[in-house]
């Protein structure tokens, strides 16, 4: 059960796009569409932003969007605001019927 | 309105135990998967349980499996997690996550609770 890999952080000016991956296996990833996306602010509980690789939950801005190929998920936030600065972490369901998450982003708005 | 309320934590010695508690609301408790996740001071997310919606399939990370336990009591409305053996490096915020849907590969975490904090110290 390792960690997925993430980026430890990355950043962008308003109105710009940045793109955060997160890299696991076969037996993760790579082999299911079960792969989320929260968003953490300091001293809150996360927040599921994308769902089943590319899927927004209601409420959820379109500025946010998810895709995967092989064994890479990756989130893109377009647009980026103020609002956006927060702990990103990817979770993909496993082989062995656990979840697995990845270390954490760190997005600064510049 | 969803709602999760995590209870149960506090300080507790190494080698000790401690139950948590988790009290749902505001959605049929019986109709989903329910997770428990941890996140040690300043670090990231880490899944430590889950559990399905009649208790069918049951899950842990290496890190507990053997010394913790999840249920859930769907007539109470309720999930926990008894904590047995506990170590220093179990000291953390433990989330009580909703599932998507009923089963163990439906999205965790689309409620959330606040929290409740664990430190384990002697």
């Amino acid at each position: 059960q390792s960690a997925l890999t993430q980026p430890a952080s990355v950043s962008g000016s308003p109105g710009q796009s940045i793109t955060i991956s997160c890299t696991g296996t076969s037996s993760d990833v790579g082999g299911y569409n079960y792969v989320s996306w929260y968003q953490q602010h300091p001293g809150k509980a996360p927040k599921l932003i994308i769902y089943d690789v590319s899927n927004r939950p209601s409420g959820v801005s379109n500025r946010f969007s998810g895709s995967k190929s092989g064994n890479t998920a990756s989130l893109t936030i377009s647009g980026l605001q103020a609002e956006d600065e927060a702990d990103y972490y990817c979770s993909s369901y496993t082989s062995s019927s656990t979840w697995v998450f990845g270390g954490g982003t760190r997005l600064t708005v510049l | 309105e969803v709602q999760l309320e995590e209870s149960g934590g506090g300080l507790v010695q190494p080698g000790r135990s401690l139950r948590l508690s988790c009290a749902a609301s505001g959605f049929t408790f019986d109709d989903y998967a329910m997770h428990w996740v941890r996140q040690a001071p300043g670090k990231g997310l880490e899944w430590v349980s889950g559990i399905t919606w009649n208790s069918g399939s049951i899950g842990y990370a290496d890190s507990v499996k053997g010394r913790f336990t999840i249920s859930r009591d769907n007539a109470k409305n309720s999930l926990y997690l008894q904590m047995n053996s506990l170590r220093p490096e179990d000291t953390a915020l433990y989330y009580c996550a909703k599932s998507r849907g009923s089963w163990s590969h439906n999205t965790l975490g689309d409620y959330w609770g606040q929290g409740t904090l664990v430190t384990v110290s002697s």
